[in-house]
């Protein structure tokens, strides 16, 4: 089956930190892969994804790489920001279905 | 931003009462789906609908069911809802395999 691990948070950073939070992945066949940000209080929404290996995904200077080879999908930013404190969730989608395979969400805490 | 909605936003219930909670979109989405999202556990799913009239059962579908009568509606019901079903729920809908767009949930619960 298909199966998403993500590192256990929270995460806690200060402001203009670099971020990496870590997700790999198992899968049937070859799969897209999501990132989703959940803000306090509101669903997730698409943060970035990749569809196919070595492409990067990026958005709202986050970025993460389609790496095949690891079978990771890492998210990254240069500096985080207060307004980043969020939880994120890694997940992927293998073609044919339509039932997306969800990590169990990272909490990223971002201090002044 | 995806036109989704959830009816109602919060709600206060008891135990061994129906709830009805009801998810619109105006993305003429094939797909959708119900969540609930509890600490600890992330993201489980419910059930989900592949179009008017079908459904199936999600990871955690026990004591709840849907329809989907119209492509813009699906409901979420819990026949007799218990405190275990107290959570946060959330709508989604897709059309295609890939992106999953979400509504702003609903906190449901149940003393």
């Amino acid at each position: 089956g298909n199966s998403v691990t993500q590192m256990e948070g929270p995460v806690t950073l200060s402001e203009e930190a670099f971020l990496t939070i870590n997700c790999t992945y198992t899968a049937t066949g070859y799969p897209s892969l999501f990132w989703y940000v959940q803000y306090p209080g509101e669903g997730l929404q698409l943060l970035l994804k990749a569809t196919k290996a070595d492409d990067k995904g990026s958005n709202k200077g986050f970025e993460a790489t389609y790496r095949k080879e690891t079978t990771s999908f890492h998210l990254e930013k240069g500096s985080v920001q207060v307004s980043d404190s969020a939880v994120y969730f890694c997940a992927l989608t293998v073609g044919g279905s339509y039932i997306p395979t969800f990590g169990r969400g990272t909490s990223l805490i971002v201090h002044p | 931003d995806a036109g989704i909605t959830q009816s109602p936003r919060h709600k206060v219930t008891e135990t061994g009462t129906p709830v009805t909670l009801r998810c619109h979109q105006t993305e003429n989405h094939r797909y959708m789906y119900w969540y609930r999202q509890d600490p600890g556990h992330g993201l489980r799913l419910i059930h989900y609908s592949y179009g008017v009239k079908d459904t199936d059962k999600g990871e955690v579908s026990d004591g709840y069911s849907v329809s989907r009568s119209k492509t813009e509606d699906f409901l979420l019901t819990l026949e007799s809802a218990t405190s275990s079903q107290t959570s946060v729920y959330f709508c989604a809908i897709s059309g295609t395999a890939e992106t999953q767009y979400f509504g702003p949930g609903t906190r449901l619960l149940v003393l």
